[in-house]
């Protein structure tokens, strides 16, 4: 079974720091790409970042870009969203998900049950 | 970036009514489409993908159609746990994209 628990969220105050991480299990971790979306309270759904298997592709929203750093550790099954510059407006849950965009059947069927960072004074 | 114009972007409708979504994407994005349900305070669902596939475990009653830049979500009878927000999302070209949503009401 897949599962994904994502962790990390918290209260932080504007231009503080944070780091997500993304626990995963029931699939092989390594060869499976990751992305971050996030929704705002009372909003839609955002993507903020991915990154391949093996870390060779990297790609992110133009929001976050020089803000946030996605990695992962493929001998922890574990990717993580390092959010600098934190903005009052970067608050939401922030979900992982996985699959590659190029395989549909794949792609975003599983998803972590999400964490909330919250920025404010 | 591609836009994805979801409509209606709210609904109000009753139990057994067919209700259909729309999604219009702003440039061909062949059919890496795929449709999701969210309820409040609960994780998005994916219920289609390439843009007419019915995930496996989730009711016929739902089905997805289309290609290129338009794509519909259909629910053929409504029930009462199918009033949630839809919200469809293009994979074709980065940065992946989502409709800003439709929120489907009781009526």
């Amino acid at each position: 079974e897949v599962q994904l628990l994502e962790s990390g969220g918290g209260l932080v105050q504007p231009g503080g720091s944070l780091r997500l991480s993304c626990a995963a299990s029931g699939f092989p971790f390594s060869t499976e790409a990751m992305s971050w979306v996030r929704q705002a309270p009372g909003k839609g759904l955002e993507w903020v970042s991915a990154i391949s298997g093996n870390s060779g592709s990297i790609l992110y929203a133009d929001s976050v870009k020089g803000r946030f750093t996605i990695s992962r550790d493929n001998s922890k099954n574990t990717v993580y969203l390092q959010m600098n510059s934190l903005r009052a407006d970067d608050t939401a849950v922030y979900y992982c998900a996985k699959g590659s965009r190029l395989t549909p059947a794949e792609y975003f069927q599983h998803w972590g049950q999400g964490t909330l960072v919250t920025v404010s004074s | 970036d591609i836009q994805m114009t979801q409509s209606p972007s709210a609904m109000s409708a009753s139990v057994g009514d067919r209700v259909t979504i729309t999604c219009r994407a702003s440039q061909g994005i062949s059919n890496y489409l795929a449709w999701f349900q969210q309820k409040p305070g609960k994780v998005p669902k994916r219920l289609i993908y390439a843009a007419s596939s019915l995930q496996s475990g989730v009711p016929s009653r739902f089905s997805g159609s289309g290609s290129g830049t338009e794509f519909t979500l259909t629910i053929s009878s409504l029930q009462p746990e199918d009033f949630a927000t839809y919200y469809c999302l293009q994979h074709d070209t980065y940065p992946v994209t989502f409709g800003q949503g439709t929120r489907l009401e009781t009526k």
